[in-house]
C-alpha cells in the first residue's frame, strides 16, 4: 500500500528557534499534501492543504508566515515552524493521498507525525 | 455546529462486549466516509471504508445512513487490542477535497 514518511518524529527545541518537518510519499505522486496539528486529547486540525507547484492554501487562523510550507516536488512537502514558541508544541501530522480517484484516491496515507517540544 | 461530530467517550468495555459509535456530519454533498484508528501518539491508520450497503471486516461493521446523515462503527468482541481513538473523516468530492475529522471516540477495553 502506498507509504507517507515523516521526519523527524521528535523535535526538542528552544524558544525561537525554526523547525523543519519532512513528508514524502514514497510510492506515488501526491499533488495534494495535508499538514494536521494536534493537541492532547483533540482532533486532528487542518493547518493547510499543500499544493505542488503553488501556494498552499491555509485555514482560517493559521498564520502561513510562521508555519511555512513549501510543496517543490510531488514527493515532497515541507513545513517550517519560524520562530517557534512553547505554545507551538503540539503532534504534527502529514498526509497525502494518491492521485486517482475511485482506486483509493480518497483514501489518504498519514505520515508517522512529529512530536514537537519547544522549551 | 461542527462539520463531522463524535461522541469523545471514553468508552469503558470489558473484554468481549459488544461496543457502537455513531459520527454524525453535517454536510449532506458528503460523499466519503471512512473510519480511522488512532493510538496515543501515533498517527492516524485506515481501518474502514463505509459503503452506503454497509460493510464488515471481521469483527468490525460499518453503517451509513445518508438520511440521518450519520454513520456508525460496530466492533464485536472487543479485545484489548481494540484500545485506541476512533476517528470518523468525512469528504465531500467535486472541486475541493479536503477530508474533514470528527475529534474522536475514546475506546478502553478493559480485561
Amino acid at each position: 500500500g502506498a507509504v507517507v514518511s515523516q521526519h523527524p518524529s521528535r523535535v526538542i527545541c528552544k524558544s525561537g528557534t525554526s523547525v523543519k518537518i519532512e513528508c514524502r510519499s514514497l510510492d506515488f505522486q501526491a499533488t495534494t499534501m495535508f499538514w494536521y496539528r494536534q493537541f492532547p486529547k483533540q482532533s486532528l486540525m487542518l493547518m493547510a492543504t499543500s499544493n505542488e507547484g503553488s501556494k498552499a492554501t491555509y485555514e482560517q487562523g493559521v498564520e502561513k508566515d510562521k508555519f511555512l510550507i513549501n510543496h517543490a516536488s510531488l514527493t515532497l512537502s515541507t513545513l517550517t515552524v519560524t520562530s517557534a514558541h512553547p505554545e507551538d508544541s503540539s503532534f504534527y501530522i502529514c498526509s497525502a493521498r494518491p492521485p486517482d480517484r475511485g482506486k483509493g484516491g480518497e483514501k489518504l496515507f498519514f505520515g508517522s507525525g512529529t512530536q514537537l517540544s519547544v522549551l | 455546529r461542527k462539520e463531522v461530530e463524535q461522541d469523545p467517550g471514553p468508552f469503558n468495555v470489558p473484554e468481549g462486549a459488544t461496543v457502537a459509535f455513531n459520527c454524525t456530519y453535517s454536510n449532506s454533498a458528503s460523499q466519503s466516509f471512512f473510519w480511522y484508528r488512532q493510538d496515543c501518539r501515533k498517527e492516524p491508520k485506515l481501518l474502514m471504508s463505509v459503503y452506503s450497503s454497509g460493510n464488515e471486516d471481521g469483527r468490525f461493521t460499518a453503517q451509513l445512513n445518508r438520511a440521518s446523515q450519520y454513520i456508525s462503527l460496530l466492533i464485536r468482541d472487543s479485545k484489548l487490542s481494540d484500545s485506541a481513538t476512533y476517528l470518523c473523516v468525512v469528504t465531500t468530492s467535486g472541486g475541493s477535497y479536503i477530508p474533514t475529522f470528527g475529534r474522536g471516540t475514546s475506546l478502553i477495553v478493559h480485561p
